[in-house]
Order: C-alpha cells, then structure tokens, then sequence
C-alpha cells in the first residue's frame, strides 16, 4: 500500500457518459497530480493541485476537470466520455517544494477506465 | 520544454544477463532525473533519482543509473537480470530550479526476462 487511495480501480462505462475518479493522497503530502496512461501516449501530465487550488495544467481536454477539497482528497471529472479517453488514470502526490525531488511522487494503483 | 526519451519500447533479456534501458534527456542544463518502475496491475514506484553531483546512483532491487552530461544520457543498469525484474520502466525528468513543475515522463520500456 503506498498510501495513496484511488477508487474504483475498474469503471466501465458507455460513450457520451460521465465519470468521476476519486483520489485520496498520502497522509502529509499537499500537491495531487493526475496522470493519464494510454498505449500510445504513454504517461500524459494532466493537472496538479495545491492546498485546493490549481497548480499546473497539462494536456487536459476541456470535457475533463478536477478539484481538490478541504480535506485533500481530489476528484477527476471526465465529461462526455469518448471510446478514446479509454485509459489508466494515475494520480500522484508528493510533498511541496524541492522536498518532493528528494522523495519522488507517490502513485496510487489507478483507475482503469473502459468507455464502451 | 523539458523531455525524456526511451529508446526502445520492449527489451527482452536472459535471466542473470545484463539489463540495460536508455533515457536521454533534453536540456542544456542538467535537470533532475528519475526512473520509476511499474508492476502489472500496480502504480509506479521510484526506483532511483539524479539530484545531486554523484552521477552514479544506486537504487532499489539492485538497480543503478549513471549521469552522463556529455552524452545527455541516464541509462539504467542491473548486472543480472532477475524474473520479478519484469516490468514496465519510466524515465522522468524535473528542470532544476523548476518549483513545481511535475515531473515529465518516457513513453516507457517494458522489460520481459526470460527464463
């Protein structure tokens, strides 16, 4: 267990549906990434949250979007699901500042994700 | 924009023989580098990482990595490969002075040893 919870780890799903992945970080840690892994994409840089607010955005779709609460936990919102956003999503978390280079990220162990 | 690159998507080895997967990285500054390793079914733990002038790091499992600025390489390397090494590999990278840019991936190298 690495301390990193990410629920449900299997979502099946039909096209034009939406979703919500939910991501609770290691204890201590404020910073929550999301990661998106494709066969052909490989691991793709979504979003990071801070504290609750925005951080960093990377190649999210505007039919995709996140929020982190009080009580850190995030959420992912996929949107209008397509047969393409078919993937493992990651989420990660870490310490802040150059702390976090010392220890790394912390990946949860994903949510697969199957649009039908 | 900082960049890894993983030569090679599937490498296959013997069991007891030499692992060795490529990541280049794109920078004129030396950044931050990781290799991350993930299980089936699991998700990705830190194997190593270049954050300092050691430019030879040691790692988990027997793994190590050598730095190499000249060829802007971070190479990982195990002397013998073991079954449960079987996984797939990620090279990451973090500009240095970078804040909280996270950290950006290889497409990643599965590694299958055979028995």
């Amino acid at each position: 267990d690495s301390g990193v919870t990410q629920t449900p780890k299997h979502l099946i799903t039909a096209t034009g549906q939406r979703v919500t992945l939910r991501c609770s970080p290691r204890s201590g840690d404020l910073s929550v990434y999301w990661y998106q892994q494709s066969l052909d994409q490989g691991l793709q840089f979504l979003i990071q949250y801070y504290n609750g607010e925005e951080r960093a955005k990377g190649n999210i779709l505007e039919r995709f979007s996140a929020q982190q609460f009080p009580d850190l936990h995030s959420e992912l919102n996929l949107s209008s699901l397509e047969l393409g956003d078919s993937a493992l999503y990651f989420c990660a978390s870490s310490v802040e500042g150059d702390a976090r280079l010392i220890y790394g990220y912390t990946f949860g162990s994903g949510t697969r994700l199957t649009v039908v | 924009a900082q960049s890894v690159t993983q030569l090679g998507s599937h490498v296959s080895v013997s069991e007891g023989a030499l692992v060795l997967l490529r990541c280049n990285y794109s920078s004129s500054v030396p950044p931050y580098l990781f290799w991350y390793v993930q299980y089936p079914n699991q998700g990705l733990q830190l194997l190593l990482k270049y954050t300092s002038a050691a430019t030879l790091v040691k790692g988990i499992n027997g793994f190590e990595a050598e730095f190499k600025k000249s060829e802007t390489s971070f190479h990982l390397t195990k002397p013998s490969a073991h079954m449960s090494d079987a996984a797939e590999y990620f090279c990451a990278v973090s500009p240095r002075n970078s804040g909280n840019t996270p950290l950006v991936f290889g497409k990643g190298t599965r590694l299958s040893v055979i028995a």
